[in-house]
């Protein structure tokens, strides 16, 4: 099974700046999903997008997906402190029925 | 409200010794899945249950077995087979199994380490 993976690894930013993050894959997928983990806890959904759509947005996130170039991104806006935490892009492929996950991008928003 | 609950949240093991991590939902959900997730890494999957009394195993189930007698338990242990036991340890579920785009539900993970 593929597995994305994140870039950066790490972001640093001011609160109410933009966070932006990028996963690359390598075969076809049916979804990716974009998930949040903050320290020590478990994982929370952020957003799912299915192959077929191109931009998703839910509250301060959006999220494209380019199935030309193999690539996603998640745009966090007017970031705050709470949003510290590991990034991780998950994907579905073509007739699996697993979800791998990336290594993440661990932002970390200072106040 | 609905959820799923890990327990412990800290386990410790000897050397040959069995442990067991309880995974309960109680959100309906038919599919389950168990991940291991090491320090700066992404999450890894061991097992997975589409229904009760059925599982398959994911990519690193070796020193792993699991059991789904009912739709809202799926216990794992960790056999003294599994040599690296050391890892936080995550259990999720989804209303049917991912392929079919659902998004997965985590519990709070339960932190195992060797004495």
């Amino acid at each position: 099974s593929q597995q994305g993976e994140e870039d950066p690894q790490a972001l640093s930013i001011q609160e109410g700046e933009n966070a932006t993050m990028n996963c690359s894959y390598k075969t076809s997928i049916n979804n990716l999903q974009w998930y949040r983990q903050n320290s020590g806890r478990g994982l929370v959904h952020l957003i799912l997008i299915r192959s077929n759509e191109r931009e998703k947005h839910s509250g301060r996130l959006r999220v494209t997906l380019d199935t030309s170039k193999k690539s996603s991104s998640l745009l966090i806006t007017a970031s705050r402190a709470a949003d510290t935490a590991s990034y991780f892009c998950a994907l579905s492929g073509a007739g699996s029925y697993q979800l791998t996950f990336g290594k993440g991008t661990k932002l970390s928003v200072i106040p | 409200d609905g959820g799923i609950t890990q327990s412990p949240k800290y386990l410790f093991r000897k050397e040959g010794q069995n442990v067991t991590l309880s995974c309960e939902q109680n959100l309906n959900h038919d599919a389950m899945y168990w991940y291991r997730q090491d320090p700066g890494q992404g999450l890894r999957l061991i097992y997975y249950s589409q229904i009760v009394n059925d599982f398959q195993k994911g990519d690193i189930a070796e020193g792993y077995s699991v059991s789904r007698e009912k739709k809202e338990s799926f216990p794992l242990t960790v056999t003294s087979a599994q040599k690296n036991p050391t890892a936080f340890y995550l259990c999720a579920s989804s209303p049917q199994l991912t392929g079919n785009n659902q998004p997965q539900h985590f519990g709070d993970g339960t932190r195992l380490s060797i004495l």
